[in-house]
């Protein structure tokens, strides 16, 4: 199986700081990598698919990078609704998994 | 527009199994492929297995094989998971999702919990 790795596992930051979020698989994955914001009690929501690929409806301040092994999430100014635990997902090869998850919260 | 409603909570005994459903509305199975996720309490994603209408595949991960049946009824358009032999570690949330022309799973049922308990 990939393994996905995401650092860190948690995060405070403040509104209007400028966030980065990293995920590492075990192996090549080429472009297949998603980012999904979650926020307690509710289903996932797809943010970036293909690793840079903004959802529709997604604010811009969101972007994806990376291929091969290494991704990142950015947040270029966080805003309030912007605290939740954001996970990576690869889609490259059965079984598709998840990273861990971080978990942002307010400094 | 596709929606996914899946079935309501259940509350099990350890050995037991439990069916969850996910009807489909704004499409049809025919067209989607239906993908199935838990997240145990204060716990990551997991991803369980899927079904693939175009090839008829279904693909389980290796942690469930065994016990993990994944069906449809395409008269109804709604897919089914089954999990057997429950254990206190299958108590979770579970979500069915589908990938839409992005590839990702850009649509998701709202969840059903699962309580495993003696």
């Amino acid at each position: 199986d990939i393994q996905m790795t995401q650092s860190p596992s948690s995060l405070s930051a403040s509104v209007g700081d400028r966030v980065t979020i990293t995920c590492r698989a075990s192996q090549y994955i080429s472009a297949y990598l998603s980012w999904y914001q979650q926020k307690p009690g509710k289903a996932p929501k797809l943010l970036i698919y293909a690793a840079s690929s903004l959802q529709n409806g997604v604010p811009s301040r969101f972007s994806g990078s990376g291929s091969g092994t290494d991704f990142t999430l950015t947040i270029s100014s966080l805003q309030p609704e912007d605290f939740a635990t954001y996970y990576c997902q690869q889609s490259y090869r059965s079984p598709y998994t998840f990273g861990q998850g971080t978990k942002l919260e307010i400094k | 527009q596709v929606q996914l409603v899946q079935s309501g909570a259940e509350v099990k005994r350890p050995g037991a199994s439990v069916k969850v459903s996910c009807m489909i509305s704004g499409s049809t199975l025919t067209e989607l492929s239906i993908h199935w996720v838990r997240q145990g309490p204060g716990n990551g994603l997991e991803w369980m297995g899927a079904f693939d209408p175009e090839d008829g595949e279904r693909i389980y991960a290796q942690k469930f094989q065994g016990r993990v049946s994944m069906t449809e009824a395409t008269s109804t358009d709604t897919a089914y998971m089954e999990l057997s032999s429950l254990r206190s570690e299958d108590t979770a949330v579970y979500y069915c999702a589908t990938p839409g022309r992005t590839g990702s799973f850009d649509i998701w049922g709202q969840g059903t919990t699962v309580t495993v308990s003696s």
